[in-house]
């Protein structure tokens, strides 16, 4: 799983992507938003092509999946609030359990 | 209030030492997961445990799921500088979703 940028410093209001990509053919990719002390927060996720629907916290981002293999985020106003580490993930399904697959992370910073 | 509560939030200890740090909930789960993330990467699976009382060992970590299904253990026999990371314990939300608990954050000391 990629991810670009890894780092990115904007400011309030700014528009932004930031961009996923997995080549495992999986049809289940997720994000999500991690805050120092406060563990992984589910931001969308999508079961396939298409098809996308909001995780635990999903006000202020937007997503799509065109393709299997890419799942924009997207910030359409960004505001400080939104800082915080982003990760990307896929899972691998149909076994006895689900593995999920993360991406390095993209570091934002909204001054 | 979380759904999953780690326990400890922070362990720094010397090399050698042994540690076990917990994972605990009032729900049932059908399994539960492990994951390590180390600093500026992704979370990488360690384990999954399905059954009530179940014990899996990777090398020197042992994990246990609670024979409720409602908590789980993971002890680290003689720490080493490599095993410092996040680590992360994880239930299924209903569908493919993952609910996460805070961590427990180590830091192994040479």
């Amino acid at each position: 799983v990629t991810q670009n940028p890894r780092y990115l410093i904007t400011v309030t209001g700014k528009k932004l992507t930031v961009t996923c990509s997995q080549n495992m053919n999986h049809e289940y990719m997720s994000w999500y938003r991690q805050d120092p002390g406060m563990g992984l927060k589910l931001i969308y996720y999508s079961v396939g092509a298409g098809i996308t629907d909001k995780g635990e916290v999903p006000n202020g981002y937007n997503v799509s999946r065109s393709t299997t293999e890419d799942f924009p985020l997207r910030l359409e106003l960004a505001a400080p609030s939104q800082t915080s580490v982003y990760f990307c993930a896929s899972i691998q399904t149909g076994g006895a359990y689900n593995e999920q697959f993360f991406g390095p992370g993209t570091r934002l910073t909204v001054l | 209030t979380q759904l999953l509560e780690q326990s400890p939030q922070f362990l720094s200890i010397q090399e050698g030492e042994n540690l076990t740090v917990y994972c605990n909930s009032s729900s049932v789960f059908s399994s539960l997961q492990w994951y390590r993330q180390e600093p500026g990467e992704g979370p990488v699976l360690l384990v999954t445990v399905v059954t009530g009382g179940e014990v899996k060992k990777l090398k020197r970590l042992t994990f246990q799921f609670g024979d409720a299904r409602k908590d789980s253990s993971l002890h680290i026999t003689a720490a080493q500088p490599g095993d410092t990371g996040l680590y992360l314990c994880a239930v299924g939300g209903g569908g493919f979703k993952t609910i996460f608990g805070a961590g427990t954050r180590l830091f192994v000391k040479a």
